[in-house]
């Protein structure tokens, strides 16, 4: 399983863009990316996954350079109900377990 | 829209008694997971059921926990004998089973307080 590492917290103010970044140098061809967020006593929540170059949702958007070896999930004009857990993970295709970090801790303030 | 659900919400015990945690996937979902997660760390894959089949179990998964999915519908986690060490947010997830990039659904969780 590649592994991932992100920072483990990041400070924001209501509307501004959140640019987290995830390294996982020893992605493997078949893996892709896929974001979680994370509210506290509640279960993760899917926001967005890619393979390569960017994908956007009505929720974020992932940056995926040639290498695949990061990956930057960006959400924009962030809220305070943003603040959650983010956590970055790379897995195989049809690989069924998630393996997840510790995650990035995203607070943001009025 | 129905997600998936966890019953119950809160389980307060004492150390050496058993609890049952029921799950009720999204229901076209034949793909269910059971994963734990302790304070500050992220979930932990548990196991794992494919309709009724159970096709995989961690090692953090002892012989004290057991895991079942009769009918390929809900899902329970039964854990006896608990000890403090289970204290733990128990999450389930559900998914189709369907695609090479197969997204899972979590639940709210159950989360198990063991005095």
């Amino acid at each position: 399983l590649a592994k991932t590492t992100q920072p483990i917290s990041m400070d924001s103010y209501e509307g501004q863009e959140v640019n987290i970044t995830c390294s996982h140098n020893n992605i493997a061809t078949n893996d892709y990316i896929t974001w979680y967020q994370q509210f506290p006593s509640q279960g993760p929540r899917f926001i967005i996954q890619g393979y390569k170059t960017k994908v956007t949702n009505e929720v974020a958007s992932l940056f995926i350079p040639a290498d695949r070896k990061s990956s930057t999930l960006s959400l924009p004009r962030v809220s305070l109900s943003d603040t959650a857990v983010y956590y970055c993970l790379v897995g195989a295709f049809n690989d069924y377990k998630l393996s997840f970090g510790a995650g990035t801790t995203v607070t943001v303030r009025a | 829209d129905t997600g998936v659900s966890q019953d119950p919400r809160h389980k307060i015990t004492k150390r050496g008694q058993n609890v049952t945690f029921r799950c009720d996937p999204i229901s076209e979902h034949n793909r269910l997971y059971w994963y734990r997660q302790t304070l500050g760390q992220g979930p932990e894959f548990l196991t794992y059921f494919q309709n009724e089949a159970q096709l995989e179990k961690s090692r953090l998964l002892s012989d004290r926990f057991s895991a079942e999915r009769p009918k390929g519908s809900f899902s329970t986690l039964e854990i006896q004998r608990t000890e403090q060490g289970d204290s733990a947010m128990y999450l389930c997830a559900s998914s189709m089973g369907l695609a090479l990039t197969d997204t899972q659904y979590f639940g709210p969780g159950t989360r198990l307080t063991v005095l």
